[in-house]
């Protein structure tokens, strides 16, 4: 069966820290893959997905960044954390194919201070 | 508009009731929808998928209505482990993007 792991689980950063937050999924091959943002009060923002290794698409400029160097690994990135990146961050992945469903890794909950 | 709207709640409903959600969305080339549950301070997890007029899993109903563009979750005989958020979720365009709404807050109580 698919798991999906990311990992750290809490993450405590102050403002212009870097960051750099894993999602890694076992059991499937050439998933397709997502990154979201959920921030208090509001729905699941679509951040990056890709498609496949070093493909990735951005759906809102913003100072995050995506990558993806390995088939079932994907990496979300900052250089300089604002205080606005505060959230909970999900990685979902969907097999490759006809299904629409994603499925959800257990979040990392960030807090910019 | 939202794309996607919800009444967010919460519905505070005794053990055993029947309560259902409605949720709208704005894309009428909207292809494929979803219900959502997520516990507090946990990841979503897939309920139920809607690809046609509507679908039964158990004590859960959930129907579309394409022309009036709501779907609409009913949780029959609802269980204290039933309080959740549930999100209403639409794939717009067949593709990558799933829009979300922000849920319908759940509380059984006893």
């Amino acid at each position: 069966s698919q798991t999906i792991h990311q990992w750290p689980a809490t993450l405590v950063q102050p403002v212009g820290s870097p960051l750099s937050l894993e999602c890694t999924v076992e059991g499937t091959s050439n998933p397709n893959l997502y990154w979201y943002r959920q921030a208090a009060g509001r729905g699941l923002q679509l951040l990056f997905y890709s498609i496949g290794i070093d493909q990735i698409s951005s759906e809102v400029p913003q100072n995050l960044s995506a990558s993806r160097p390995q088939d079932r690994q994907f990496i979300l990135s900052s250089k300089k954390l604002l205080l606005s990146d505060s959230g909970f961050y999900l990685c979902a992945w969907r097999p490759s194919g006809s299904l629409d469903e994603q499925f959800f890794g257990p979040g990392t909950r960030l807090t910019v201070l | 508009r939202k794309e996607v709207e919800q009444d967010p709640g919460p519905f505070n409903v005794p053990e055993g009731a029947t309560v259902a959600f409605n949720c709208t969305y704005s894309n009428s080339a909207s292809q494929s929808f979803f219900w959502y549950r997520q516990d507090c301070r946990k990841e979503p997890k897939l309920l139920m998928s809607v690809y046609s007029s509507g679908n039964e899993d158990g004590r859960f109903t959930a129907q579309l209505n394409r022309a009036s563009q709501y779907i609409s979750l009913l949780i029959r005989d609802s269980k204290l482990s039933d309080s959740a958020t549930y999100l209403c979720v639409v794939n717009e365009g067949g593709g990558n993007k799933l829009t979300f709404g922000t849920g319908t807050q759940l509380k059984v109580e006893l």
